[in-house]
């Protein structure tokens, strides 16, 4: 039982490339979200799934798509990557008991992204 | 959700209990609180949480006030391993679909 993985674990983008991180969990969880974290700050939220097929923004969607065509993958795109996406990023699953409840969310080692 | 304030920074020796802080003095009726940590640049990890009652499981304790407005975690005997930044988060699930909203934290330092 691997968890949640990310590939890669570095990458490094010149200003206007793009990439696609990889995030899979094997606990046949519900949820997936996506996370970034800049240096001494919190997580944020940039966009999240209740289930396959289906995807949300956060709090920092904006120059960001997603897309959960299986339920263990959530892909996370950046199509002209920039300077300010510099960051680390974390993705995250989770298992609904109750709708009502919060759920322990499990998360992944992190992909650290520079952009040049 | 309900905003949290923590200590930016606390000490504490092996051995002794780590006892963290948080206040949520906006928390509402059907929102959790839960604590989180993140070791060095790791992914966040879970450590537990709580509704009203005290909650305990093998990594920590969760003490919240009887009026809900604030909470502690308490490690009951710290080790270097548990040098992090230690996270308060409420959130209400429901809707939210368990989305989490992370402040600065407490960043906990354990020394010998």
């Amino acid at each position: 039982n691997a968890g949640v993985t990310q590939t890669p674990k570095f990458r490094v983008l010149k200003t206007g490339q793009s990439m696609t991180l990889l995030c899979a969990q094997d606990m046949n969880h519900e949820y997936m979200y996506w996370y970034r974290q800049d240096p001494g700050m919190g997580l944020r939220l940039i966009h999240y799934s209740v289930g396959e097929g289906t995807t949300a923004k956060g709090e920092v969607p904006d120059g960001y798509n997603v897309s959960r065509l299986k339920k263990q993958n959530f892909l996370l795109g950046l199509e002209s990557a920039a300077p300010s996406q510099t960051s680390v990023y974390f993705c995250a699953s989770s298992y609904p008991r109750s709708r009502d409840l919060g759920r322990e969310q499990y998360f992944g080692p992190g992909t650290r992204l520079t952009v040049t | 959700d309900a905003k949290t304030t923590q200590p930016p920074s606390m000490d504490c020796a092996e051995g002794r209990a780590a006892n963290l802080p948080c206040n949520h003095s906006t928390i509402s009726g059907n929102e959790y609180v839960y604590w989180y940590r993140q070791i060095h640049s790791q992914g966040p990890q879970y450590i537990i949480h709580g509704l009203k009652n005290n909650e305990t499981n093998e990594m920590a304790s969760l003490i919240i006030t009887e009026d809900r407005k604030s909470s502690t975690l308490i490690l009951p005997h710290a080790t270097l391993r548990d040098t992090a930044v230690y996270y308060c988060i409420v959130t209400s699930g429901g809707t939210s679909y368990g989305k989490l909203t992370f402040g600065q934290g407490t960043i906990l330092t354990v020394h010998p």
